[in-house]
């Protein structure tokens, strides 16, 4: 069970550059979220999606954009990256059901360095 | 809005000991759900416990326990006789609901680091 794959797991870019993590899932779930890791910052929430075709802000979007064209891939693009967005990506999934009691299925995380 | 706290960043114990990891939340809505997640040195986050808002229950899981109290909106975690494969970072997080499509935006708390020596 693949459950949810990101790619790539390391990337290292210099300023101003651009560069889109993959988030892929297999369990056909209907939600999908973006977070960043930031050591003393716990998980913070980029965006997330509640199905295909659609995206929501989460705490801390500038700088990024998200996509949901297929319900299996959510994609996080950074257009102009900046050394504040070093962090680790987290993307996770989960199924819709009783609104709020989602329980999220991480990926292994995507740590990116900007120089 | 919504926000999750957990005041204590660190906290380092010998093996054997009992600890608590605190978390106090903040909400507006009054269904709402609480979860606390670990993620051990590997870095993937696993999910430990789910509660509802009118569950205000304990739980008892071997030795992990849960504590929820509304009337201080907080959800405690405690690890009875720890071990050192308990060593990780653990976090609380809050859901609510967002009107009828049942998506809930999740907010994670920092993080406690909890280090057992041996």
């Amino acid at each position: 069970n693949a459950g949810v794959t990101q790619t790539p797991k390391f990337r290292v870019l210099k300023t101003g550059q651009s560069m889109t993590l993959l988030c892929a899932q297999d369990m056909n779930h209907e939600y999908m979220y973006w977070y960043r890791q930031d050591p003393g910052m716990g998980l913070r929430l980029i965006h997330y999606s509640v199905g295909e075709g659609t995206t929501a802000k989460g705490e801390v979007p500038d700088g990024y954009n998200v996509s949901r064209l297929k319900k299996q891939n959510f994609l996080l693009g950074l257009e102009s990256a900046a050394p504040s967005q070093t962090s680790v990506y987290f993307c996770a999934s989960t199924d819709s059901g009783v609104p709020g009691a989602n329980v999220l299925t991480f990926g292994a995380g995507s740590r990116l360095t900007v120089l | 809005a919504q926000k999750v706290t957990q005041a204590q960043t660190e906290i380092s114990v010998v093996e054997k000991e009992d600890v608590t990891l605190d978390c106090v939340y903040e909400t507006r809505d009054t269904t709402y759900y609480l979860f606390w997640y670990k993620q051990p040195p590997s870095g993937e986050l696993v999910f430990l416990i789910r509660r509802n808002s009118f569950d205000e229950q304990n739980e008892i899981s071997g030795r992990y326990s849960w504590n929820f109290q509304k009337s201080t909106s907080s959800f405690n975690f405690t690890i009875t006789a720890s071990q050192v494969v308990d060593s990780a970072v653990y976090f609380c997080a809050l859901s609510e609901a967002e009107g009828y499509s049942s998506a809930s935006k999740i907010i994670f708390g920092s993080g406690t680091r909890l280090s057992i020596r041996p």
